[in-house]
């Protein structure tokens, strides 16, 4: 069966640091990969997506980047964080067919 | 522009009633609609999915029915327990596309 890891489950960080989220997918094949973020009592806004290993399409501008360096791992980076950073970041896959999205556990960040 | 609301931010029911949870979209280009259940600091879980070509879905305690011409889904929990309270998600699909739409959830409360 197929599973999605993403670590760290919980970041703490100063304004202006660096960020690095990875998210990974296990038993599966040519994934789409997908970066969502939840700010405080808000809905599901997505970030960036990915059909294949360095195709990323960036749904929102901001301070963040996104990264797929291998078919089932994704990663969300960004050079210096702001304080609107903070919030629930949310990775998902899909294969093809009705386009279910199936989510990772989620990371909470904090941005001090 | 919110392609797909959902209008009551929450909704509280007895346990053992049903739960009805509303959504609404405004493009005739969606053909597929899901919905997600999330926990706190969790990600969203898949419940159930219904594909324009259907106007109603069901799967044990739930079902999902979808109005085309009233652009209306609506998802009906019976009987609800209180494992149901979580924040609920309606999504949509473009026709042919790798990304879904979200609303901005309803929070589901169920009262002993």
């Amino acid at each position: 069966s197929q599973t999605i890891h993403q670590w760290p489950a919980t970041l703490v960080q100063p304004v202006g640091s660096p960020l690095s989220l990875e998210c990974t997918v296990e038993g599966t094949s040519n994934p789409n990969l997908y970066w969502y973020r939840q700010a405080a009592g808000r809905g599901l806004q997505l970030l960036f997506y990915s059909v294949g290993i360095g195709q990323i399409s960036s749904e929102v501008p901001q301070n963040l980047s996104a990264s797929r360096p291998q078919d089932r791992q994704f990663i969300l980076s960004s050079k210096k964080l702001l304080l609107s950073d903070s919030g629930f970041y949310l990775c998902a896959w899909s294969v093809g067919g009705d386009g279910t999205q199936y989510f990772g556990p989620g990371t909470r960040l904090l941005v001090l | 522009d919110q392609q797909v609301k959902q209008n009551s931010p929450s909704l509280s029911v007895q346990e053992g009633r049903i739960s009805i949870l509303n959504c609404d979209y405004t493009n005739s280009m969606f053909d597929y609609f899901l919905w997600y259940k999330k926990y706190p600091a969790e990600g969203p879980t898949f419940l159930i999915s219904i594909s324009s070509i259907k106007d109603k879905n069901e799967d044990g305690r739930f079902t999902v029915f979808l109005n085309k011409s009233a652009k209306h889904l609506s998802l009906h929990i019976v009987p609800s327990q209180p494992g149901d309270s979580a924040v609920y998600f309606c999504a949509a699909r473009f026709q042919g596309a790798q990304k879904l739409v979200f609303g901005q959830g309803t929070r589901l409360t169920i009262n002993p």
